[in-house]
């Protein structure tokens, strides 16, 4: 599966559109993009995936560039629930070994 | 449907002691994996399976075994515990065929070793 690159940790105001960055540019052209969150110490909870579309579900929007090497996930009104890391990986069913990277610190501020 | 479940939720072993955890899923997936947490870290994968009866190492086998022997379930041994393996073990699972693949996760497994 091809590495991840994601910042540390991001704020976001409560109400505000988070923007959260994922670069992949070695990401091959079997791989989805995938992004789930962890909200403390409970388990990954799926959010969104895409392989060369844009997509949007009741959760998220994920916008991938032409080229895939890079994705933004969009939460467009976020709470102070969506507080918690947020994860992007690129995998493909072939490869089948599914690593998680560092991820993203989301906070949502009041 | 209960999804991922995990046995048991809570542990605190002794050093040199072992055990097994136990995950189970009912969506008939055929790839389950076994992650570990440490504090304020990612997950890194210990092992995993892409069928019954099969196995593979991830990025941290050392010190844990593995069994499929069933497809629901996939257990992860501890032969000699060590302080070093306190951590949380999460286990998931993913259907298997073309398309999505959504990694379904269990609530998690707190193992303290002392």
């Amino acid at each position: 599966d091809a590495k991840t690159t994601q910042p540390t940790s991001m704020d976001c105001a409560e109400g505000r559109a988070a923007n959260l960055p994922c670069n992949h540019s070695t990401i091959s052209g079997n791989e989805y993009v995938y992004w789930y969150r962890q909200i403390h110490s409970q388990g990954p909870q799926y959010i969104i995936h895409g392989l060369k579309n844009n997509e949007t579900n009741e959760m998220a929007s994920l916008i991938i560039t032409e080229d895939r090497k890079s994705s933004t996930l969009i939460l467009p009104h976020a709470t102070l629930r969506d507080t918690a890391v947020y994860y992007c990986i690129a995998f493909s069913g072939s490869a089948r070994q599914l690593t998680f990277g560092s991820g993203t610190q989301l906070t949502v501020l009041p | 449907n209960a999804g991922v479940t995990q046995t048991p939720k809570f542990r605190v072993l002794k050093t040199g002691q072992s055990m097994t955890l136990l995950c189970a899923q009912d969506m008939n997936h055929e790839y389950m994996y076994w992650y570990r947490q440490d504090p304020g870290m990612g997950l890194r994968l210990i092992h995993y399976s892409v069928g019954e009866g099969t196995t593979a190492k991830g990025e941290v086998p050392d010190g844990y075994n593995v069994s499929r022997l069933k497809k629901q379930n996939f257990l992860l041994g501890l032969e000699s515990a060590a302080p070093s393996q306190t951590s949380v073990y999460f286990c998931a699972s993913i259907w298997g065929g073309s398309g999505n693949h959504e990694q379904y996760f269990g609530p998690g497994t707190r193992l303290t070793v002392t």
